[in-house]
């Protein structure tokens, strides 16, 4: 069964950096690219970048260049999102979620559960 | 970038009644590169429907797709209560956008 497990909770005061992690399993995890996707109290979804475990390279949407890091361990079959500079506009809800192994296409195949992300004084 | 609209916002419908969802898309793309998603509350999303018309791994058929160029449409035939939910559109032609999503509640 593919599943991606999700670090827990954070809460962060602004300025700060947070990191979140994605563990997969089921799959190859360097077949398949990891995504990250954010999604405000109330709000719709919002895709911030990917990562090709293959050969680590991110592609990050422009909204969040220069702020957000995407990784991947292939040591450990984990994916990391790190975000930097956080403002009360990044309390969300963050998702990963891997692309093609059960559908063969760039849809969201299989998410995690998401990581609440709090940025408050 | 491919900004996707979804309507209606809301929608109020009764178990089995058929709901018709819509996405239009900014400019054409291929159905191919087009997703459907439900996201119950407090849960992650999950794919329903991918490349315009195929559905997911274990999504029933009262799940459908449809649609081209920049007007698409997701159909549930017949509403069961587990079907109340938010909706979302995703294109993956040009990078991933979603549409702000189609929220379906009980009448």
């Amino acid at each position: 069964e593919v599943q991606l497990v999700q670090s827990g909770a954070e809460v962060k005061k602004p300025g700060a950096t947070v990191k979140i992690s994605c563990k997969v399993s089921g799959y190859s995890f360097i077949d398949y690219n990891i995504h990250w996707v954010q999604q405000a109290p109330g709000k719709g979804l919002e895709w911030m970048g990917l990562v090709k475990p293959e050969d680590g390279r991110p592609i990050v949407a422009d909204k969040f260049q220069g702020r957000v890091t995407i990784t991947a361990d292939t040591s450990t079959d984990t994916a990391y999102m790190e975000l930097r500079s956080l403002r009360s506009e990044d309390t969300a809800v963050y998702f990963c979620s891997v692309t093609g192994v059960m559908s063969g296409t760039d849809a969201f195949d299989v998410w995690g559960q998401g990581t609440m992300v709090t940025v408050s004084s | 970038e491919i900004v996707l609209t979804q309507s209606p916002g809301s929608l109020s419908l009764s178990p089995g009644e058929r709901a018709s969802l819509s996405c239009r898309a900014s400019q054409s793309l291929s159905s191919r590169f087009l997703a459907w998603y439900q996201q119950k509350p407090g849960q992650a999303p999950r794919l329903l429907v991918y490349g315009g018309s195929s559905r997911a791994t274990g999504i029933p058929d009262r799940f459908s797709g449809s649609g081209s160029g920049t007007d698409f449409t997701l159909t549930i035939s017949r509403l069961e209560p587990e079907d109340f939910a938010v909706y979302y559109c995703q294109q993956y032609a040009t990078s991933w956008t979603f549409g702000q999503g189609t929220k379906v509640e009980i009448k």
